[in-house]
């Protein structure tokens, strides 16, 4: 089955505990991207990597790394968490092929930074 | 810069009513737009899309078309069922050049349908 899959779906971790969120898709698609959702914000993009070793930033990048080493996945990095970092966070990847433009999402992380 | 408005919720409707969700949008150009759902504790999926003025997307009985005139995107349905519950997002995409493609998310209408 098409899809992409973010790991841990729920966890709560105190503030400056570094963490990572996986992410991983395995449609080979070449573009990936991460975004935060926020009551009355909707969604925000964080990062997004448009292929391998291609990573830039999006609209709210303070805070977050991210990396994108193979195809397949692209991690996103809390080096020391903030209570305003919890939010519930999506992944998303497309492919580049004309007319398939469309973003398939993650079923998302909830993060609680106590 | 570019930027999509979109009703803001939560809506609250009987079942069988008819639903419009209103989005409109700010644009340097003629962005594809979309249609996102949201169903509760899930991830967002894509519900429909335009790509060129006047064209109609539509799915599972949501309809929405591309007016360019008035730079508007508006989601329909005639009568919706309780199973259409969860967040719709509107979201134009743009080609910031090559395949390098910018969507911008509204902020999501809740929609609650009770039996």
């Amino acid at each position: 089955e098409a899809q992409v899959t973010q790991n841990p779906r729920y966890l709560i971790t105190v503030t400056g505990k570094k963490l990572t969120v996986t992410c991983s898709q395995n449609m080979n698609h070449e573009y990936m991207s991460w975004y935060r959702q926020d009551p009355g914000l909707g969604l925000r993009q964080i990062y997004y990597s448009m292929n391998v070793e291609v990573t830039d930033k999006g609209d709210v990048p303070e805070g977050y790394k991210v990396s994108r080493k193979e195809k397949r996945n692209f991690p996103l990095i809390l080096e020391s968490p903030s209570p305003n970092q919890t939010s519930l966070y999506f992944c998303a990847s497309r492919s580049d092929r004309p007319g398939a433009n469309v973003l398939t999402f993650g079923a998302g992380s909830r993060l609680t930074v106590l | 810069g570019d930027s999509v408005t979109q009703m803001e919720g939560p809506v609250t409707l009987s079942e069988e009513a008819f639903l419009t969700i209103n989005c409109t949008y700010t644009a340097t150009g003629y962005p594809s737009l979309f249609w996102y759902v949201q169903y509760p504790g899930e991830g967002l999926q894509l519900l429909l899309k335009a790509t060129k003025a006047d064209d109609k997307g539509s799915n599972k009985g949501f309809e929405a078309t591309y007016r360019k005139e008035t730079t508007s995107f508006h989601l329909e349905k005639g009568s919706v069922q309780v199973s259409d519950s969860a967040v719709y997002f509107c979201a134009p995409q743009w080609n910031s050049g090559g395949s390098n493609y910018k969507l911008t998310f509204g902020k999501g209408t809740l929609l609650t349908v009770n039996p």
